[in-house]
């Protein structure tokens, strides 16, 4: 089964700041897509932004973005102008027939 | 509005016996999803159907069983023989098609077995 690590268990930024946070998949696939999912305290699983495989050009959601790098298999989420509203447990997730979710990364955003 | 309900939110069970978990969307979608989530932990895979009456089994499929009749519903039965079955259960769903990949998640099962 593929995997997808997320290296960063826990990041912190500051309010109004950018952070970046990592993930790698492994796969020998050449379509498949890649979503983050932003978990805050309440549970809810939201799509925060995602990425086919076979668009070279990264996606952009309004302050998220993500660098999309397909030869190294890396997909990392950067957050812009930080705000408090986006401390939660962050998911990569992979997916080719079935779904794959990384370990999270749990970010804090400090006042 | 369309979306996907799990119920109950908290469920407490003794310990042997058997319990469902209910998993209901109006969104069309043909393939839905069961996830397993423990404290600080990421999503593990136990069941996904692509589609009514066929099922395959995840990662941590052992000690859980599922049925799909209907396109609406997925039902997670977990049994007696699953050793740890206390944690949160996410269920989730997509439509297919390049542009229906991505799923959309239900509140959550919080399962306690004493």
């Amino acid at each position: 089964a593929q995997t997808v690590t997320q290296s960063q268990p826990e990041m912190s930024v500051q309010e109004a700041e950018t952070v970046t946070l990592s993930c790698t998949y492994d796969t020998s696939e050449s379509d498949y897509y890649l979503f983050w999912y932003k978990q805050p305290p309440s549970r809810q699983m939201i799509l925060v932004i995602r990425q086919e495989a076979y668009k070279q050009q990264n996606a952009t959601e309004n302050r998220f973005s993500v660098n999309f790098q397909k030869a190294a298999k890396s997909f990392s989420l950067k957050i812009s102008d930080s705000q408090l509203g986006d401390a939660a447990m962050y998911f990569c997730a992979y997916y080719n027939n079935d779904m794959r979710f990384g370990a999270g990364t749990r970010l804090t955003v400090k006042p | 509005d369309g979306g996907i309900t799990q119920s109950p939110k908290y469920l407490f069970r003794k310990e042997g016996q058997n319990v469902t978990l209910s998993c209901e969307q109006n969104l069309n979608h043909d393939a839905m999803y069961w996830y397993r989530q423990d404290p600080g932990q990421g999503l593990r895979l136990i069941y996904y159907s692509q589609i009514v009456n066929d099922f395959q089994k995840g990662d941590i499929a052992e000690g859980y069983s599922v049925s799909r009749e209907k396109k609406e519903s997925f039902p997670l039965t977990v049994t007696s023989a699953q050793k740890n079955p206390t944690a949160f259960y996410l269920c989730a769903s997509h439509g297919t098609g390049r542009s229906s990949y991505e799923q959309y998640f239900g509140p959550g099962t919080r399962l306690t077995v004493t």
